[in-house]
């Protein structure tokens, strides 16, 4: 088991820039999910996979935003014409099955914004 | 929808001293619930969880309680050590939504 593995941790991007973030699961797990955290805030969710299929997205994700899981393997997420607002922690997460089960965060990509 | 309120920090104690934040809840459904801690530098890691009304959660001393009549999950250790200074998230996850919830984190800082 070698954890939820994220890259790159930290990138720095001029505005309207267009940046990706990778995010690799624990192996056997077949959910997988995006949150973005700001500081002095809690985790806020983007959005989810169930194998390769995505099943949810929240209201966050703008059309600027897209994330992939291609033969539900590892995950993208990718954010077009980057704000000073997107500046952010993207964390990823897997878990095997429900919502019973112990989510396994990454440590995060640091996005900042200029 | 789905909510989670905790105690607003960040709280400071002394080693040794009764550790309690507060974590209430607003869910559909029947929600699982648990506590992360994210220590200085590091990602979020689940620290105890309870799936059903009256469990409780436990790992390395700290303690939850599942209440369902006053919909809290509140999170208590006895003794606090200098290596338990980190940020505390409350979540809940619901059984038909593949999302957790969190609380906007409480910030414990315990001085030797």
């Amino acid at each position: 088991d070698t954890g939820v593995s994220q890259n790159p941790r930290h990138k720095i991007t001029k505005r309207g820039q267009n940046v990706t973030f990778r995010c690799d699961p624990i192996s056997e797990h077949n959910r997988l999910y995006w949150y973005r955290q700001t500081l002095g805030q809690g985790p806020e969710f983007l959005t989810y996979f169930q194998n390769e299929a995505q099943l949810e997205k929240s209201r966050l994700l703008s059309d600027r935003f897209s994330a992939e899981r291609p033969k539900g393997s590892f995950s993208t997420l990718e954010i077009q014409r980057t704000e000073q607002g997107d500046s952010a922690m993207y964390l990823c997460a897997s878990s095997l099955g429900g919502s019973g089960n112990t989510i396994y965060f990454g440590e995060g990509s640091w996005l900042t914004v200029v | 929808g789905d909510s989670v309120t905790q105690m607003e920090g960040p709280v400071t104690l002394s080693e040794e001293a009764f550790l309690t934040i507060n974590c209430t809840y607003t869910a559909t459904g029947y929600p699982s619930l648990f506590w992360y801690v994210q220590y200085p530098g590091e990602g979020l890691q689940l620290l105890l969880k309870a799936t059903k009304a009256d469990d409780k959660g436990s790992n390395k001393g700290f303690e939850a309680t599942y209440r369902k009549e006053t919909t809290s999950f509140h999170l208590e250790k006895g003794s606090v050590q200098v290596s338990d200074s980190a940020v505390y998230f409350c979540a809940l996850s619901t059984t038909n939504a593949g999302k957790s919830t969190f609380g906007d984190g409480t910030t414990l800082t315990v001085k030797p």
